[in-house]
């Protein structure tokens, strides 16, 4: 089992639509969520970070922590064509196990339909 | 550009050739990582410093990988006799340690553009 999981896609949506990518960990001791956008041929740049179960909100992208099901999941309403691109979901560990890294899956890849 | 540097950005070697890569982090981060990405995959954890000690250091790494942080800037990742399973997208990235700083620090990890290795 892999530590991080998501499905690869790709996830197709139309533009306007809203767009829902999820996310799997395994480590109960985690404790710190990143979402990362990756543009093809570019680098991850965070677009969103929670450590709380719920929801926390940003502009159009919600990110969703449920610690007990061992679920995150990341939200972009009104999705647009410049959101295609792959998402990673990134777990940290906590506490006195906190390695310092982030353990990244595979990514999913959104494509956006004009 | 105050961003996370690397250098080369592209390297192609033959195999059996030893290359560098070299990464100079955001000025005030004291947390530098070393991750490989290929092709339709996510970032895998290779290793990291904190200051100029390497904390963790992956199991899948090889022996003919090995990388240093002299003196607590930047960084060298070093890989001997290349194979061309080595061939990957090589990313540096740097942050403070979670916690530090005078802002709310979230430790996320702020990646450069990465060195692109291919192997013939």
């Amino acid at each position: 089992q892999k530590e991080v999981e998501q499905n690869s896609g790709p996830l197709s949506v139309p533009e306007g639509a809203i767009a829902s990518l999820n996310c799997t960990y395994s480590d109960r001791g985690s404790q710190s969520f990143f979402w990362y956008r990756q543009y093809s041929g570019k680098s991850p740049e965070l677009i969103m970070f929670i450590y709380s179960n719920g929801d926390k909100e940003d502009g159009r992208f919600t990110a969703q922590l449920n610690k007990a099901s061992q679920y995150v999941s990341l939200l972009i309403r009104d999705s647009q064509p410049s959101d295609s691109a792959t998402y990673l979901c990134a777990v940290r560990r906590g506490g006195s196990s906190n390695t310092g890294k982030l353990i990244f899956g595979q990514g999913t890849t959104l494509q956006v339909k004009p | 550009d105050t961003g996370v540097s690397q250098d080369p950005r592209h390297k192609i070697t033959k195999r059996g050739q030893n290359v560098t890569f070299r990464c100079d982090p955001i000025s005030e981060h004291n947390r530098l990582y070393w991750y490989r990405q290929t092709l339709g995959q996510g970032p895998e954890f290779l290793t990291y410093f904190q200051n100029e000690a390497q904390l963790e250091k992956s199991r899948l790494l090889s022996d003919r990988f090995s990388a240093e942080r002299p003196k607590g800037s930047f960084s060298t990742l070093e890989i001997q006799r290349t194979e061309q399973g080595d061939s990957a997208m090589y990313l540096c990235a740097s942050s403070l340690a979670p916690g530090q700083g005078n802002k709310p620090n979230t430790g996320e990890l702020f990646f450069g553009e990465g060195s692109r290795l291919t192997v013939l």
